[in-house]
């Protein structure tokens, strides 16, 4: 099985500054790496698929790089709807695998 | 919005069985890939399963042999068939759209609580 590390775990900033979230895979998935965004009490919302494309409707903050091993989300300039955790998701092979979550705050 | 509504979320006795329902509008079920992903509470995302246009279907070890993913394309409707429930299956359960062929879930349902406890 693939394993997907998130770090940090949890994040606190301030309204404005650049938060990047990193994600790293046991072994290759290529570019097959999505990220989600999931607040209290909601469903999962896909923000970056193929490690660098934007969801129709996210906006142009979040940004995703990386290939191979190693993953990140970027939110350049963090805004107070931006409080909720964030997974990183695998789909190069089953099973399909997810990071363990980062949880990003508002100062 | 594509609303997938999931039901059949129950208090069950381990080693019970149950059955969850998605029902899908917006899209047809037999022309995606549909997935099951549950969370425990307070925990992270987990993916359960999945099901190809085609009927092929792929599982997660740890509900391997337990747990059958099927569909009705009459009634657009992805099933979960749960059996030998044991109390780490306690979770809340989400259908999605995606999760075959480096297809992300781009779509998901509200969820439905699983709890398993005697």
């Amino acid at each position: 099985d693939i394993q997907m590390t998130q770090s940090p775990s949890s994040v606190s900033a301030s309204v404005g500054d650049r938060v990047t979230i990193t994600c790293r895979a046991s072994q290759s998935i290529s570019s097959w790496l999505a990220w989600y965004q999931q607040k209290p009490g909601k469903a999962p919302k896909i923000l970056i698929y193929a490690a660098s494309s934007l969801q129709s409707g996210v906006p142009s903050r979040f940004s995703g790089s990386g290939f191979g091993t190693d993953f990140t989300l970027t939110i350049s300039s963090l805004q107070p709807e931006d409080s909720a955790t964030y997974y990183c998701q695998q789909g190069n092979s089953f099973p399909l695998t997810f990071g363990g979550g980062t949880k990003v705050e508002i100062k | 919005e594509v609303p997938l509504v999931e039901s059949g979320g129950a208090l069950i006795q381990p080693g019970g069985s149950l059955r969850l329902s998605c029902t899908v509008s917006g899209f047809s079920v037999s022309s995606n890939y549909m997935s099951w992903v549950r969370q425990a509470p307070g925990k992270g995302l987990e993916w359960v399963s999945v099901i190809y246009s085609g009927g092929r279907t792929y599982y997660a070890d740890s509900v391997k042999g337990r747990f059958t993913v099927s569909r009705d394309d009459s009634k657009n409707t992805l099933y979960l068939q749960m059996s030998s429930l044991r109390a780490e299956d306690t979770a809340l359960y989400y259908c999605a759209r995606g999760g075959g062929d480096y297809n992300p879930f781009d779509y998901w349902g509200q969820g439905t609580l699983v709890t398993v406890s005697s």
